[in-house]
């Protein structure tokens, strides 16, 4: 089974905290996401990496930043976290679309609250 | 960013009858993902289509890819309370695009 762990399923941090988000899975996957879903907005693409060491932005890349050095690994950073960040965060993997690889898996997901 | 037609946004069923919920976009898809979401956790994927006409079951579950590659459904039969919970379609457009479009989610409530 695929798996795809987050660091975290609740976090609470105060503003201007730098916040670290961490995923893992575990199946090899290319691709990997960061989301954020929000009430009546639905989920929304903050960036995403092809492969190790390259990123790009989605649709909502401000305030945040990411990394991927290793294949199973993608980092989701707030570099000073702020009340608007506050949100459900999820990660998603899969393998390259050019592989084959539709599917994507998603962790359980992040509840981060900002004070 | 784009986003896909989902409906209805919310039903309200007795248990033990059949739901449908279907996804129509104005662009072609190549490949449809539906997903159900429960409350605090994470989408788990349900069902994935890749090719028009395609019909797939997962248990109780079966969706369609839809011959004009616009649109897609998801049927559940007999409901039953675990069945409860937020469902997704998703798709990935036609011609090499790399990121997918959601739906914005059908929340289904079952009266036992």
């Amino acid at each position: 089974d695929v798996k795809v762990t987050q660091s975290s399923r609740y976090l609470v941090k105060r503003t201007g905290e730098k916040v670290f988000l961490e995923c893992v899975q575990d199946m090899d996957h290319e691709n990997m996401f960061w989301y954020r879903q929000d009430p009546g907005l639905g989920l929304r693409l903050i960036y995403f990496s092809y492969d190790v060491k390259m990123k790009e932005k989605g649709d909502i890349p401000e305030g945040y930043s990411v990394s991927r050095e290793k294949k199973e690994r993608f980092s989701l950073i707030l570099e000073s976290a702020s009340t608007n960040q506050t949100s459900m965060y999820l990660c998603a993997s899969r393998f390259t679309v050019l592989a084959g690889g539709n599917e994507q898996f998603f962790g359980p997901g992040t509840r981060l609250t900002v004070l | 960013g784009q986003q896909l037609n989902q409906s209805p946004q919310s039903m309200f069923i007795q248990e033990g009858e059949d739901v449908s919920m279907n996804c129509t976009s104005s662009s072609i898809f190549n490949t449809w993902l539906w997903y159900k979401q429960d409350p605090g956790e994470g989408p788990v994927l349900l069902i994935a289509l890749y090719k028009a006409g395609e019909l797939t079951s997962n248990g109780r579950l079966t969706a369609q890819f839809g011959i004009t590659r616009k649109d897609s459904f998801l049927n559940i039969s007999a409901s039953i309370p675990s069945d409860v919970g937020i469902y997704f379609c998703a798709g990935l457009p036609w011609g090499g695009a790399q990121k997918l479009v959601f739906g914005q989610g059908t929340r289904l409530t079952i009266n036992p």
